[in-house]
């Protein structure tokens, strides 16, 4: 089984349209869950740490759910510049080690 | 404030030949992680180094990769002999504590084996 599951798409998203997609993960001692976008031949780049309360940062919301091991990101009011592949990542260290499991990245393209 | 560099940004190679990607962590940054990405796969860890110490290599593929960070700031990954498998995208991030601290990115270097 796959350390982090996601489904790549794309997803063809309308401007100004709502977008959502998860990611499953296998260990369920990881601690540290986060959102990654990557734009095309790039390096990932943060786009928000996720917490069990859920959390909110402009127009993208990410929850937690531990029980069910699934992280999401919603995207509101879609903007041209949001296209972009998603990372669902997820911290595995334990002991003092600290290395990151990504997912495959959902690719989200928004269309005018 | 500069982020992480990585030398060079391609390299086409031939098979068999030896290739060494280098990476320069953001100053002042103790852990160092070098990951890779091959074609149509998701990123995969290779090793972290907390200053010159290897803290996990577990990802390593085998024993033709050498990673070193020889007194704690830039380091090199070696790949020798360098096979077509080894084909991809290798990133570096360094970040300055561990767990909860976001790891930053470099651009990546791009390896084609031929």
């Amino acid at each position: 089984r796959k350390e982090v599951e996601q489904d790549p798409g794309p997803f063809n998203v309308p401007e100004g349209a709502t977008v959502a997609f998860n990611c499953t993960y296998s260990n369920s001692a990881s601690q540290s869950f986060f959102w990654y976008r990557q734009d095309c031949r790039k390096e990932p780049k943060l786009l928000m740490s996720v917490y069990s309360s859920g959390n909110e940062d402009g127009r993208f919301t990410a929850q937690l759910n531990r029980a069910s091991q699934y992280i999401s990101l919603l995207i509101r009011d879609s903007k041209l510049s949001d296209s972009a592949t998603y990372l669902c990542v997820v911290n595995m260290g334990s002991g003092g080690n600290n290395r990151l499991a990504f997912g495959k990245g959902n690719q989200v393209v928004v269309i005018p | 404030e500069a982020g992480v560099t990585q030398f060079p940004s391609h390299s086409v190679i031939e098979k068999g030949q030896t290739v060494t990607l280098r990476c320069d962590p953001i100053s002042g940054h103790d852990n160092l992680y070098w990951y890779r990405r091959v074609m149509g796969k998701e990123i995969k860890f290779l090793l972290h180094f907390v200053k010159e110490s290897k803290q996990d290599e577990s990802g390593m593929p085998n024993n033709r990769f050498l990673a070193e960070r020889t007194g704690g700031t830039y380091s090199t990954l070696k790949v020798q002999p360098a096979e077509l498998e080894d084909s991809g995208v290798y990133f570096c991030a360094s970040s300055q504590d561990r767990v909860r601290d976001e790891q930053f990115f470099g651009p990546g270097t791009r390896l084609t084996v031929l």
